[in-house]
């Protein structure tokens, strides 16, 4: 059964500090993985997707990463701002209509 | 403004009074699903549904059914709430399997 956890659960950092967030799947055999940003008491917002045939994609500040065989993805946010803060979640779609969520990783960057 | 719309935003019920959170979306997207998400436990899938009139289990459906009539509605059904169904809930579709997802907003749900 896959399993995704994302580590750490928490981080604050201070203004303009570059960032990884980690998470890490049990099954390599994944069909892709998509990075989502999420305010507290709203909806997810899609920020990157991986294939699987793919090693990363990026847009603007945000880059993520994809080693299946290592079975970890991460998130670098470059340049941290206080617009950043919010929880971040991975989700893992195995090629089956399930898709696997994290627990996320709450940021917090201090201004 | 391609988007996947949820309503009510927040719901607050009784035990055992049936209710129905509806979900659309405007991208005539083959693929939706319900999560629910509750602290410490995060999301879990409820149902999912590959197309009109084909849906299936996800990994926590008791308490809830669904169906798909039309492709862009894929509506919740809670015959009979419970407590422990108050939660956070939403609705995501995408064009294709695999294909990366677009969520609504959520609905927060509380059964008293």
């Amino acid at each position: 059964k896959q399993e995704v956890t994302q580590i750490p659960a928490a981080l604050s950092v201070p203004e303009g500090e570059n960032l990884v967030l980690n998470c890490s799947f049990t099954d390599s055999a994944i069909y892709n993985l998509q990075w989502f940003r999420q305010d507290p008491g709203k909806g997810l917002t899609s920020l990157l997707l991986i294939q699987s045939s793919q090693r990363e994609q990026t847009s603007g500040r945000l880059n993520a990463s994809l080693d299946k065989s290592s079975g970890r993805s991460t998130l670098y946010i470059a340049a941290s701002q206080p617009g950043d803060s919010a929880t971040y979640l991975c989700a893992v779609n195995t090629g089956g209509f399930k898709t696997i969520f994290g627990a996320g990783t709450r940021l917090f960057v201090k201004a | 403004e391609a988007q996947v719309t949820q309503n009510p935003r927040y719901l607050i019920t009784v035990t055992g009074k049936k209710l129905t959170v509806t979900c659309s979306q405007n991208m005539n997207h083959e693929y939706m699903s319900w999560y629910r998400q509750d602290p410490g436990l995060g999301l879990r899938q409820i149902y999912y549904s590959m197309n009109v009139e084909v849906t299936d289990k996800g990994d926590v459906p008791e308490g809830y059914k669904v169906s798909r009539k039309e492709k862009r509605n894929f509506p919740l059904i809670l015959e009979s709430p419970s407590p422990n169904q108050t939660s956070l809930y939403f609705c995501a579709s995408s064009y294709r399997q695999g294909g990366g997802y677009t969520f609504g907003s959520g609905t927060r749900l509380t059964v008293v």
